[in-house]
């Protein structure tokens, strides 16, 4: 299966801070999924990108898939303490087969 | 409530016993899929099935032994495990049509001793 690279691998922020989190591959991804997996809990998909340059929002997060489809980014503005959690993107290869990435565990100083 | 459940919660074994996990879909998929989530280590993808057939099986020892006899219902057969077996293991579903996003059950905490 593909590798996909994500940092950073820890984010600490100030409430109110802005947060990115970064997935990138060495090859051409078919489309990336974004997870959100809060403390003790378990991976909550948010969104897949499947499209070239594709821009897609849901509130204060904005998802990213590079022109070249090898990279992505998730970026919250304005952290709350309600987006502390691990996010995770996800590669997907042929078919059912997904590879995950390392994650970024995000903590939100109040 | 993802419509995925798992049993049991939490598991202690030692490493002559054999349990079983189990997980439960209630969306109507037709893929469902075994995750190992060990500390500081990406999720691990184990088995994959579609339609009931195994398509997927990443090099995972002989000690766990996936089952599944409907599109529902999934097994993992635990046989002889290892300390270093001990995570959190996941179950997930998806349509495997068009979207293939998945939906994650609460997980199986194995502590192997």
């Amino acid at each position: 299966g593909q590798q996909v690279m994500q940092i950073p691998q820890y984010q600490h922020v100030q409430e109110g801070e802005d947060f990115t989190t970064y997935c990138n591959s060495s090859t051409t991804l078919s489309n990336i999924q974004w997870y959100k997996q809060r403390p003790g809990g378990h991976p909550v998909f948010l969104i897949q990108l499947v499209k070239s340059g594709e821009v897609k929002k849901q509130k204060r997060l904005t998802f990213q898939f590079g022109e070249a489809k090898k990279n992505s980014s998730l970026h919250i503005t304005a952290t709350q303490t309600t987006d502390v959690g691990t996010y995770f993107c996800a590669d997907q290869d042929t078919g059912n087969q997904f590879y995950f990435g390392t994650g970024t565990s995000l903590t939100v100083i109040p | 409530e993802t419509g995925v459940t798992q049993t049991p919660r939490h598991l202690v074994m030692g490493m002559t016993n054999k349990k079983s996990l189990k997980c439960e879909q209630h969306l109507g998929h037709n893929a469902m899929y075994w995750y190992k989530q060990s500390a500081k280590k990406p999720l691990e993808l184990m088995f994959v099935y579609s339609l009931e057939e195994r398509v997927e099986n990443n090099s995972v020892p002989s000690r766990f032994s996936p089952e599944c006899p409907n599109s529902s219902h999934l097994f993992l057969h635990l046989h002889t495990l290892q300390p270093e077996d001990s995570a959190l293991y996941l179950c997930a579903s998806s349509s495997g049509q068009e979207s293939y996003e998945q939906y994650f059950g609460p997980g199986t905490r194995l502590t192997v001793t």
